[in-house]
């Protein structure tokens, strides 16, 4: 089957760093996608990675290992609006479907 | 470039009627997914709609079905409106291809009462 398992919640201090988990199982890969989504509003783009490595943008950096089926986000000099619900996605087909891990919530404390 | 446009984004609606939800995409993009969210839980996929074309379905009941025009805006319609259904709905464009980043609108709030 399809799986995607993300930490259900992490807390994390404000200037710290913190790393979000993604591990997945999926029939294919055709690439990996991080989104954030504040409460209430709606997912907002922050990765993609195909290859192996580690993409860094910003505060926010994102590692994939295909053989692994593993991922994670990294996010530097954390700030009080870093606090939100990030969600890893997988297209897993050659249909292009994206498969939604259930999201880690992300409490940042002062 | 307007981004990804849902209305209405606010509906009350009784259990029993039916409601239609709009997605207009950003321009230039084929690609339309419906997914619904209720509070605290993850994204769970309706279906995907590419070149006014199903092309992808979730697990949901026939009461939740939709259509994309040939302009590539979408509906998606729930009948026979249940409890359960009360939820955020949202709608994401793409140009399609397997490494486009998807684009989400802001969503339509259903609530069922």
């Amino acid at each position: 089957g399809q799986n995607i398992d993300q930490p259900t919640e992490m807390t994390a201090t404000e200037g710290a760093i913190v790393q979000i988990n993604c591990t997945y199982q999926t029939s294919g890969f055709n690439g990996l996608f991080w989104y954030q989504q504040h409460a209430g509003e709606a997912p907002t783009f922050l990765s993609y990675n195909v290859l192996d490595g580690l993409e860094e943008k910003g505060r926010f950096s994102s590692f994939l290992s295909r053989s692994k089926g593993y991922s994670y986000l990294l996010l530097k000099e954390l700030q009080m609006k870093d606090s939100a619900s990030y969600l890893c996605a997988v297209r897993a087909r050659s249909n292009y479907q994206l498969i939604w891990g259930a999201g880690t919530k992300l409490i940042i404390k002062p | 470039k307007a981004g990804v446009t849902q209305t209405p984004r606010y509906l009350i609606k009784t259990r029993g009627q039916q409601v239609t939800l709009s997605c207009s995409p950003i321009s230039g993009h084929r690609s339309v997914s419906w997914y619904q969210q209720t509070p605290g839980q993850g994204l769970q996929f309706l279906f995907e709609y590419f070149s006014e074309t199903q092309r992808n379905k979730g697990n949901f009941p026939g009461r939740f079905s939709g259509r994309q025009f040939s302009n590539s805006r979408s509906e998606m319609n729930v009948s026979t409106l249940e409890l359960g259904d009360s939820a955020l709905y949202l709608c994401a464009s793409s140009m399609g291809d397997s490494g486009n980043t998807i684009y989400f609108g802001e969503g339509s709030w259903l609530t069922v009462v």
